[in-house]
């Protein structure tokens, strides 16, 4: 089977940093990715890593350590726009197949 | 990017009734995904449909409670049928991007009374 954990709640100040850690335990390993999901709207794809390092796009990055089954987001100069759930999932099958998503990270961005 | 749109956006059904819902892709896709969302939770994966074959179902979902049809590469429908009070949830369609990623559609926002 898969698991994968994240933190319930992070708060965080606008224009401050923060990193969103993901574990991961699964059989057959293809990425993981990285969704965000405002209330009320649609998961949307901020990031897939399949090799190990640091994937930047903008204001998002995103790690990860095969070895060590771990990943995170890392959010560089909040925007209070930012404040939403994010997910990490993990691909059971290429690209996007078969996604595992975590249980979700609340993030809340404060003045 | 893919443009997916899906319908109803919400509803509200008796117990016992069966809802349809559509789902439909801008492009052609070879599989299309079913996921489910309790509020204030994580996305499960019900389901992959192919066009032109039987869909997979994930484990604790089965074809006579969420039958699917996928007629063709760019639409799909899930039904939930029978429903009680614990099918009250979003459910949302999904398509792989050339990227690696997945693009959803807005969702339906099912509440069964």
């Amino acid at each position: 089977g898969q698991s994968l954990e994240q933190p319930s709640e992070v708060t965080a100040v606008e224009g401050a940093i923060v990193q969103i850690n993901c574990t991961y335990q699964t059989s057959g390993f293809y990425g993981l990715s990285w969704y965000q999901q405002h209330d009320g709207g649609a998961p949307t794809f901020l990031s897939y890593n399949a090799l190990d390092g640091l994937e930047e796009t903008g204001r998002f990055s995103s790690f990860l350590s095969r070895s060590d089954s771990y990943g995170y987001l890392l959010l560089q100069e909040l925007q209070m726009k930012d404040s939403a759930s994010y997910f990490c999932a993990v691909s059971s099958g290429a690209g996007s197949y078969q996604l595992t998503f975590g249980k979700g990270t609340k993030l809340s961005v404060i003045p | 990017s893919a443009v997916i749109s899906q319908k109803p956006s919400r509803d509200i059904c008796q117990r016992g009734t069966s809802l349809t819902i559509q789902c439909q892709v801008d492009s052609q896709v070879t599989m299309m995904f079913w996921y489910r969302q309790q509020p204030g939770q994580s996305l499960t994966l019900i389901a992959t449909a192919n066009q032109g074959s039987e869909a997979t179902y994930e484990s604790g979902f089965v074809i006579d409670k969420f039958p699917i049809s996928r007629p063709n590469l760019t639409f799909s429908t899930l039904t939930v049928s029978n429903m009680s009070p614990e099918d009250s949830s979003i459910y949302l369609c999904s398509v792989e991007g050339a990227y690696n990623e997945a693009f959803f559609g807005q969702g339906t926002r099912l509440t069964v009374v």
